[in-house]
């Protein structure tokens, strides 16, 4: 079984740039959350798509925003990018039932962003 | 407050100890607990989740959960070398798919 696929792995970028990064999950998961992690702040939460809908939001700003696609492939994208934007970005995947506390999140590997 | 605390360590233990990685979280409705495992410049892997009280074992992994005094640990029996990585701590409520991670504790299990 195929895992989190994302892509790309590794992109360099320049302030002001906006960038997008894809995600494709785990067959038959249905919800995808982004993650940021950073080595300051750690691992934190943007956004979570199930049934091409946002459902959970972080405390980002506006500048970062996502979608979800009907076959549940999806998308974050971050505009006017600034320094602190440097980060690696996970993708996870999760069965929709998140009422279940067994409802884990299997991570992509990750794209790497630097702003420079 | 952040939601979830952890040491970050590094904690250091030989080949064959036991180690003890803690985690508090502020949410007193969080519901579901969460062990990450991340080596790295990789990005992380589920160890185990618990959501009762008490102890859950898992091969050389016990989770450990107490709501009353939101902790959560981790104990690996036998480290070995591998185990050497930063292991998060999560915590999410029932209803909501939203996961919140410690920053996790580094560990050196020293052959």
């Amino acid at each position: 079984k195929a895992g989190v696929t994302q892509t790309p792995r590794y992109l360099i970028k320049t302030r002001g740039q906006q960038v997008t990064l894809s995600c494709s999950p785990i067959s038959g998961h249905r919800s995808v959350s982004w993650y940021q992690q950073t080595p300051g702040q750690g691992l934190q939460f943007l956004f979570e798509y199930f049934s091409e809908t946002q459902r959970n939001k972080g405390n980002f700003p506006g500048r970062f925003s996502g979608r979800q696609f009907s076959n549940s492939r999806s998308e974050m994208n971050v505009s006017t990018l600034e320094l602190g934007d440097s980060a690696l970005y996970l993708c996870a995947s999760s069965l929709a039932n998140f009422r279940s506390g067994a409802n884990v999140l299997t991570f992509g590997a990750g794209s790497r962003l630097t702003v420079l | 407050q952040k939601e979830v605390e952890q040491n970050s360590g590094p904690l250091s233990v030989p080949e064959g100890a036991i180690a003890s990685l803690n985690c508090t979280y502020s949410d007193r409705g969080s519901q579901s607990f969460f062990w990450y495992r991340q080596y790295s410049g990789k990005s992380p892997e589920l160890i185990m989740f618990i959501y009762s009280n008490g102890d859950k074992e898992d091969g050389r992994f016990t989770a450990q959960l107490n709501k009353a005094s939101q902790y959560v640990s981790l104990l690996i029996r036998d480290s070995q070398p591998s185990d050497s990585a930063t292991y998060l701590c999560a915590v999410k409520r029932n209803n909501f798919n939203k996961f919140y991670f410690g920053s996790g504790t580094k560990l050196n299990v020293k052959p």
